[in-house]
């Protein structure tokens, strides 16, 4: 029963290409986040979505285009890849967005652009 | 901007011991820090958490402490094990937002 779950699990692609990650939460909850983590493991939020209408949308580079057809679902688009693209992205999730919220990751999508 | 600070990058201890992670924020409006560990190649997950209105928590072997005043808090584990071998990462949500803003992670290594 994966609580947050997101495909592909890896990726390879070359730059310039157009590429999707999807994530799906059964939780039941209200919000969702697609976050980025770099080869130095920093975790860094990119947009957040509560009831499928955006709430965080930080300094990411306009290739990159968050959808939320539903509540339980949040796809992360990216155009035009780029060899600085290369990274783990994490879906999560939380019952809602105020602050004490627990976060639940979804288990990564290695995306690797060559 | 909000800025979570997060000592040590890397931490070595011999199994048994204990460790500390120590981390430090700038708003002073947060009033939720949790602590997620990541292990190798798998998701970051929630170990213990903590709000403003508290000094100090502990789960079994983990404790976490909040200094308000200093704007600091620590993560505490005691009688480590190999199986604590991951990256922890603090965070601090301030208050009336929902942005958790993310320690730079510490690599724990338990050496058996």
């Amino acid at each position: 029963d994966t609580a947050v779950s997101q495909t592909p699990k890896y990726l390879v692609t070359q730059m310039g290409n157009d590429k999707s990650i999807k994530c799906e939460q059964n939780l039941g909850h209200d919000t969702m986040y697609w976050y980025k983590q770099d080869s130095k493991k920093f975790l860094k939020i990119m947009f957040s979505y509560n009831n499928k209408e955006l709430i965080i949308n930080e300094t990411v580079p306009n290739r990159f285009s968050p959808k939320s057809p539903d509540k339980a679902h949040l796809n992360l688009h990216i155009n035009s890849l780029e060899l600085g693209d290369s990274a783990v992205y994490f879906c999560a999730s939380s019952q809602t967005y105020t602050s004490g919220n627990t976060i639940y990751f979804g288990e990564g999508s290695w995306l690797t652009v060559v | 901007g909000e800025n979570v600070e997060q000592h040590p990058s890397t931490l070595s201890v011999q199994e048994g011991d204990s460790a500390v992670i120590k981390c430090t924020y700038s708003d002073s409006a947060s009033n939720y820090f949790p602590w997620y560990k990541q292990e190798l190649g798998k998701r970051p997950q929630l170990i213990i958490d903590i709000r403003s209105n508290v000094g100090e928590k502990k789960d079994q072997r983990i404790a976490v402490t909040l200094n308000k005043t200093a704007k600091h808090f620590s993560l505490h584990i005691t009688e480590t094990q190999p199986e604590d071998s991951a990256v922890y990462f603090c965070a601090a949500v301030p208050s009336g937002t929902y942005k958790y803003i993310f320690g730079t992670g510490t690599r724990l290594k338990v050496l058996a």
